[in-house]
Order: structure tokens, then C-alpha cells, then sequence
């Protein structure tokens, strides 16, 4: 079965500082690769995904991930966070189970944004 | 506009009043899921559903029942509430059952069982 970990639950940036979320997977083939966005009061919403050829994936909102096979990672990034990027965001791997979609979600890193 | 609606969006009750979160989507998408959400541990998924009439037990279904009578619409039914299914309830879905698909999330549900 596959897994998924956020190591960190809580990160503090400063406006305009470059910003790296960390998201490590276990699963026995190349899995299918999410990052969602949560504001608050609100659903998740797709920042960017990942299922094969280019390791670097491109997203909404000037984010980016790069999945890392050897390090089994899918870290996003983003060059300078803006204070609209403060919410919680959830990494997640799909992988086929029986023939269908077994997503499962990370438990999140809260992202807040100082002036 | 493309959407996952569920109603209600908050909701008090009492232990064993029955009760039922609907969740409807626009998008003629066949796999919607349900998912609650409580701190620390992530969204887990409940229920899931791969067509019409075609449903499923998450991780965590205990509790819970669902039904899928129409391709748009996935209500999560509670028949004797209790104290431990307080939490945040996400539907979604996406246009198919393959991995390759994202999901659409509905606003939430919070339900607290008192």
C-alpha cells in the first residue's frame, strides 16, 4: 500500500522569501503525484500533478514540484511566496488498487506568510 | 461552472439523529469519494463510488453508509450519529476511476456531533 509524509505540520515564510515543501512517498512503482491547496473554509484545490516524463512539473500560482525518484520526493517550490499563499497544502499519491483510484493524502503542511 | 456542491456546509446535532451530507457535482464525472478531514491526520477516505450503483469502502467506513442512484449526486448518510464522527466532511470527484485523474473538492461539511 502506498504512503505519504509531510515531515513538517507548521512552516513560517517571509513575504518574498522562496518557499520549499516537503513530501516524501512509498510506493512499489512510479506512482501518480499531487499537491493540493486548502484555504480556509475551503476545499482542496489542484496546485499541480505528476505521472511521468519531465521531473519538473510546472503548477497554477507560480508553484513547482520535482519528483525525485531516488529520494522518493515530490517537493513544491516556489521562488517568492506571496502573503494570498498562506493555507495549508497536502501532497498525495495515486496508484491503482483493485482497478481503481487509491488516493492518499499526506497530513498537510500549514504555511503561514509573515509581512 | 464546474462544481462539487454539499449541503449542508455546518451542522449541530445530537448522537443518533439520523442525518445526510448531499454532495452533487455538474461535471458528468463518474468517481466521487468522500473524505473527512481532522487535524493531524490528513483526509481519509470514507466512501468512494467508481459509477452508478458502484460503491465501495474507503479507509475509514465504519459508521457511514452512502448511495449512488444517479450519476451526479453521492449523499453520505450518518443513520446514529455519535461523538467521534465530529469533523470536517470533503466530497470530490473526478472524471474517472483511472490514477491519472484529479479530484474536484466540494467546499466541506463541518459536523458536529454533540
Amino acid at each position: 500500500a502506498q504512503s505519504v509524509t509531510q515531515p513538517d505540520i507548521h512552516i513560517t515564510v517571509s513575504e518574498g522569501a522562496s518557499l520549499e515543501l516537503r513530501c516524501n512517498y512509498s510506493y512499489g512503482a512510479t506512482p501518480y503525484l499531487f499537491w493540493y491547496v486548502q484555504s480556509p473554509g475551503q476545499g482542496l484545490q489542484l496546485l499541480l500533478k505528476y505521472f511521468s516524463g519531465d521531473t519538473l512539473v510546472q503548477g497554477i500560482k507560480g508553484f513547482e514540484a520535482e519528483f525525485k525518484r531516488s529520494q522518493s520526493s515530490f517537493n513544491l517550490r516556489k521562488p517568492s511566496v506571496h502573503w494570498s499563499d498562506a493555507a495549508e497544502y497536502f501532497c498525495a499519491v495515486g496508484a491503482f488498487s483493485g482497478g481503481y483510484q487509491k488516493v492518499t493524502f499526506g497530513t498537510g503542511t500549514k504555511l503561514q506568510v509573515i509581512p | 461552472e464546474a462544481q462539487v456542491t454539499q449541503n449542508p456546509r455546518y451542522l449541530i446535532t445530537v448522537t443518533g439523529k439520523k442525518l445526510t451530507v448531499t454532495c452533487s457535482q455538474n461535471m458528468n464525472h463518474e468517481y466521487m469519494s468522500w473524505y473527512r478531514q481532522d487535524p493531524g491526520l490528513g483526509l481519509r477516505q470514507i466512501y468512494y463510488s467508481m459509477n452508478v450503483e458502484v460503491t465501495d469502502k474507503g479507509d475509514v467506513p465504519e459508521g457511514y453508509k452512502v448511495s449512488r442512484k444517479e450519476k451526479r449526486n453521492f449523499p453520505l448518510i450518518l443513520e446514529s450519529p455519535s461523538p467521534n464522527q465530529t469533523s470536517l466532511y470533503f466530497c470530490a470527484s473526478s472524471l474517472s476511476s483511472q490514477g491519472t485523474q484529479p479530484q474536484h473538492f466540494g467546499d466541506g461539511t463541518r459536523l458536529s456531533i454533540l
